[in-house]
């Protein structure tokens, strides 16, 4: 069975940085790109960072760049979001999911994990 | 890539059928997927490449259309279907969705 489960998320002041995680299981995690997808309290979807499955191409957000950097761990089946200069519109719920093999949609998702950006 | 959803939001009954139309500011072939998003849950993928149903998906479920006019039709809507729905398009990066569609039964 799939799984992936997030963790990491926790209150942090403006301009405070924190490293979420998320733990795959269940399928050959080398083989899969990985993304990280947000939802701010009440609003909609909105594409964070991917990763390639070998780690050698990465993008971003506009609205994270410079600020965002997203890894994995093969060897441990762990992918990462490291996250700096965080702004209050930064608070969110922090989805990793899965982009299915034809690079055509996300197959499966984390639970979630709640960011929380206030002074 | 913008992604323009409409309607925001629509109350229909059980057995209506459904329709949520998704407009991209540039083409972007058949690279869009739908997703169905219910309170407190993570989304869930329904229709990829436009139109290709995601195993396990009810048959109720359909998308169709390509460049920059899509649909997503729910032939005859059930009480399990209540829920947000969102389009994607993966044609490039950076990927971007579309601001969701409340779907309510009355």
């Amino acid at each position: 069975e799939v799984q992936l489960v997030e963790s990491g998320g926790v209150l942090v002041q403006p301009g405070g940085s924190l490293r979420l995680s998320c733990a795959a299981s269940g399928f050959t995690f080398s083989n899969y790109g990985m993304h990280w997808v947000r939802q701010a309290p009440g609003k909609g979807l909105e594409f964070v960072s991917a990763i390639s499955n070998n780690g050698r191409s990465t993008y971003y957000a506009n609205s994270v760049k410079g600020r965002v950097t997203i890894s994995r761990d093969n060897s441990k089946n762990t992918l990462f979001l490291q996250m700096g200069s965080l702004r209050v519109e930064d608070m969110a719920v922090y989805f990793c999911a899965r982009m299915g093999i034809g690079g055509d949609g996300y197959d499966y998702w984390g639970q979630g994990t709640l960011v929380t950006v206030s002074s | 890539i913008q992604l323009t959803q409409s309607p925001s939001s629509l109350s229909a009954s059980v057995g209506d059928r459904v329709t949520i139309t998704c407009r991209a500011s540039q083409g972007i072939s058949s690279y869009l997927a739908w997703y169905q998003q219910k309170p407190g849950k993570a989304p869930k993928l329904l229709i990829y490449a436009a139109s290709t149903l995601q195993s396990g998906v009810p048959s109720r479920f359909s998308g169709s259309g390509s460049g920059t006019d899509f649909t997503l039709t729910i032939s005859s809507l059930q009480p399990e279907d209540s829920a947000t729905y969102y389009c994607q398009q993966l044609n490039n990066y950076p990927l971007t969705f579309g601001g969701g569609t409340k779907v309510e039964i009355k």
